[in-house]
């Protein structure tokens, strides 16, 4: 069984720029979930999606962060614009139904300077 | 309200000595409890996992840990220490509010002497 996918695994920007993340949950995996995992902490929840919908994202600072789970399947983080505080590892997370274990993606590690 | 604290960002061991990394948690409900490890530049992975009943629960590796209701403990123990060891390890708590987001502790990092 495949697992998590997520694309770029780097990237590198200036702030003020826009910046997207990939995520390509397991199949059949009604759950979606976006973290955000500064140096020295534990991930933080940015957003929750069952199958296209948004469950929660109480956490996501909507003035610059965005996401969408167009057709249930994947799902697109995008930053604009970045800020130096924005440098973490961003991580995406599927799940059965939401009640049951995540399965995480190898991340994707932001720098913005 | 669920918190969670590690207590030792970073932990040394020997190979071959027991390994103890110590988690307590908040909840005002009866938890759901994870430890999770994290290797460099990769995902999180399951190591075990709490829900009901029996209170030891043995996970992957070699790995195991105690639900202690009266010390709101969930420490994870290994009894044996190999060099693959070494990694970043969270340990993390849900189920207050009916929510399943676990609410991850800040990790700790084991290290393996040789």
């Amino acid at each position: 069984e495949a697992g998590v996918a997520q694309s770029p695994r780097y990237k590198i920007i200036e702030k003020r720029q826009s910046v997207a993340f990939w995520c390509n949950p397991i199949s059949g995996h009604a759950t979606l979930y976006w973290y955000q995992q500064i140096l020295g902490q534990g991930p933080k929840l940015l957003i929750q999606f069952q199958n296209n919908g948004v469950v929660d994202d109480s956490q996501l600072p909507k003035d610059r962060f965005s996401a969408e789970r167009l057709k249930g399947v994947d799902s697109t983080l995008k930053i604009q614009p970045a800020k130096l505080e924005d440098s973490a590892v961003y991580l995406c997370a599927s799940s059965p139904d939401g009640t049951d274990t995540q399965y995480f993606g190898p991340g994707t590690r932001l720098t913005v300077l | 309200a669920q918190s969670v604290t590690q207590l030792g960002s970073h932990v040394s061991v020997s190979e071959g000595a027991l390994v103890l990394l110590r988690c307590n948690y908040s909840s005002s409900v009866p938890p759901y409890l994870f430890w999770y490890v994290q290797y460099p530049n990769q995902g999180l992975q399951l190591l075990l996992k709490y829900t009901t009943g029996a209170t030891l629960v043995k996970g992957i590796n070699g790995f195991e840990a105690e639900f202690k209701k009266s010390e709101t403990s969930f420490h994870l123990t290994k009894p044996s220490a190999h060099m693959s060891d070494a990694a970043e390890y969270f340990c993390a708590v849900s189920g207050a509010g009916g929510s399943y987001i676990p609410t991850f502790g800040r990790g700790t990092s084991l290290i393996v002497h040789p």
